[in-house]
């Protein structure tokens, strides 16, 4: 079945320090690959987005790149501020086998510190 | 953009009651809408895809006589825990979207069962 796998977390960075969350997939058809965020004490905002293999989501600085031959979904930021502190998603929705089904990883909690 | 609101935002009941959580999309219509449960510091687990008019379609090992959901109409998903115990105390997040790309988040209903 279609899973989604980050890495653990809590991070910490200092302001200004360079992010990566790695995010991998499983899936049997042609997922959509997202980006969700939920600060606290908030709902979950959908951060970016790719549908297709080499496609890249950005938005408010973060970037993502859909890896086919790695299964892979990377969230980076060159320069994180103390508002990105938040709990990071990644998730795959595969039309062809679950149309509008989204299937979430654990999330990565991210602590920015001035 | 598109807003989903949920109510009640947080919920304390007695156990053996019943909790109803209701899901609107305000300014769109919803032909589906998802319910999901948090729990703390984990991800987001899909209990159930809800359709306006039929049956809501539940995942493998979520209890359809207890946790009920009706789709009355396309703005509106209710969410019922019948004779709820303590360990359904969790974070109730539903979504609503048209297509995968527009699915919208609530901000989620904590309830507490004592």
């Amino acid at each position: 079945g279609n899973s989604v796998t980050q890495m653990e977390g809590p991070v910490t960075l200092s302001e200004e320090a360079f992010l990566t969350i790695n995010c991998t997939y499983t899936a049997t058809g042609y997922p959509s690959l997202f980006w969700y965020v939920q600060y606290p004490g908030e709902g979950l905002q959908l951060l970016l987005k790719a549908t297709k293999a080499d496609d890249k989501g950005s938005n408010k600085g973060f970037e993502a790149t859909y890896r086919k031959e790695t299964t892979s979904f990377h969230l980076e930021k060159g320069s994180v501020q103390v508002s990105d502190s938040a709990v990071y998603f990644c998730a795959l929705s595969d039309m062809e086998t679950s149309y509008d089904k989204v299937i979430f990883g654990p999330g990565t909690s991210l602590s920015v510190i001035p | 953009g598109a807003v989903v609101s949920q109510h009640p935002s947080r919920v304390i009941c007695k156990s053996g009651t019943s909790v109803k959580i209701e899901c609107r999309s305000l300014d769109f219509q919803a032909t589906t809408m998802f319910w999901y449960r948090q729990f703390p510091k984990q991800s987001l687990m899909l209990m159930a895809t809800s359709n306006e008019g039929s049956k809501a379609t539940y995942e493998q090992g979520v209890e359809k006589d207890k946790f009920l959901i009706n789709h009355a109409s396309l703005t509106l998903s209710t969410l019922t825990v019948t004779s709820a115990h303590p360990e359904d105390s969790s974070f109730y997040i539903c979504s609503a979207g048209t297509g995968i790309e527009t699915q919208y988040f609530g901000p989620g209903t904590r309830l507490l069962v004592l």
